[in-house]
């Protein structure tokens, strides 16, 4: 069974620049989140997709940030415009049920951005 | 406020010696708390999950342990292909019951032959 696949694996662009991060979850899995790790720091939530619905995005920093999960299978995230403190490694995990105690997320191998 | 505080930073074993990692935690409603390792250059990767005080969970050279407050780590005789960043998480609620983690910022274990 293939994992949580995340695409592109790096991506270098200019500040003000868009950039648009893809998540493949795990088959069946109708919960998909994504998390941002920035420099030196403890990996933090963004959001909850159940299905194709946003159930939480409690953790998104701004209104630059744009989560979408059309179909409820795939999702992107789009910065737009792109800020230098944007940079960092954005993680997306998925789970089959979300609301069971103890659940586990799996998680994909990140998206590295760097915003020159 | 939920946070998670893991400890140290880094760590350095000659291949054979035993030690923990240490992953404290104050959190309004557990509803677990997770091990991870991770990678360079990659995600985290499930290791275990604990729910309450007193558990105790095993794989091959690592037992994660659980009390109220915090967890350990243990990782008895490690090998050079232990070396990682080992992430600790709890989880809690989101809106509508769904969960979320909440990580510390990890330990990284560098073990030399």
């Amino acid at each position: 069974e293939a994992g949580v696949t995340q695409f592109p694996s790096h991506s270098v662009i200019e500040k003000g620049q868009t950039v648009t991060l893809r998540c493949d979850p795990i088959s069946g899995h109708d919960n998909l989140y994504w998390y941002r790790r920035v420099m030196g720091k403890e990996i933090k939530f963004l959001l909850h997709f159940v299905k194709e619905s946003k159930q939480d995005e409690s953790g998104m920093p701004n209104n630059r940030f744009l989560a979408e999960r059309t179909g409820g299978t795939y999702s992107t995230l789009k910065v737009q415009p792109a800020e230098l403190e944007d940079s960092g490694v954005y993680f997306c995990a998925s789970s089959q049920h979300g609301l069971a105690v103890g659940e586990t997320q799996y998680f994909g191998p990140g998206t590295r951005l760097l915003v020159l | 406020e939920d946070q998670v505080t893991q400890s140290p930073e880094a760590l350095r074993l000659q291949e054979g010696e035993s030690s923990s990692l240490n992953c404290s935690y104050t959190v309004s409603g557990l509803r677990g708390l997770f091990w991870y390792r991770q990678d360079p250059g990659k995600g985290p990767e499930f290791l275990f999950t604990l729910y309450s005080a007193g558990e105790e969970k095993e794989k091959e050279r690592l037992k994660a342990t659980l009390t109220k407050k915090e967890s350990f780590l243990h990782i008895t005789a490690p090998k050079p292909e232990d070396s990682a960043t080992y992430l600790c998480a709890v989880q809690t609620l989101l809106s509508g019951g769904y969960n979320k983690l909440i990580f510390g910022a990890g330990t990284r274990l560098a073990v030399h032959p």
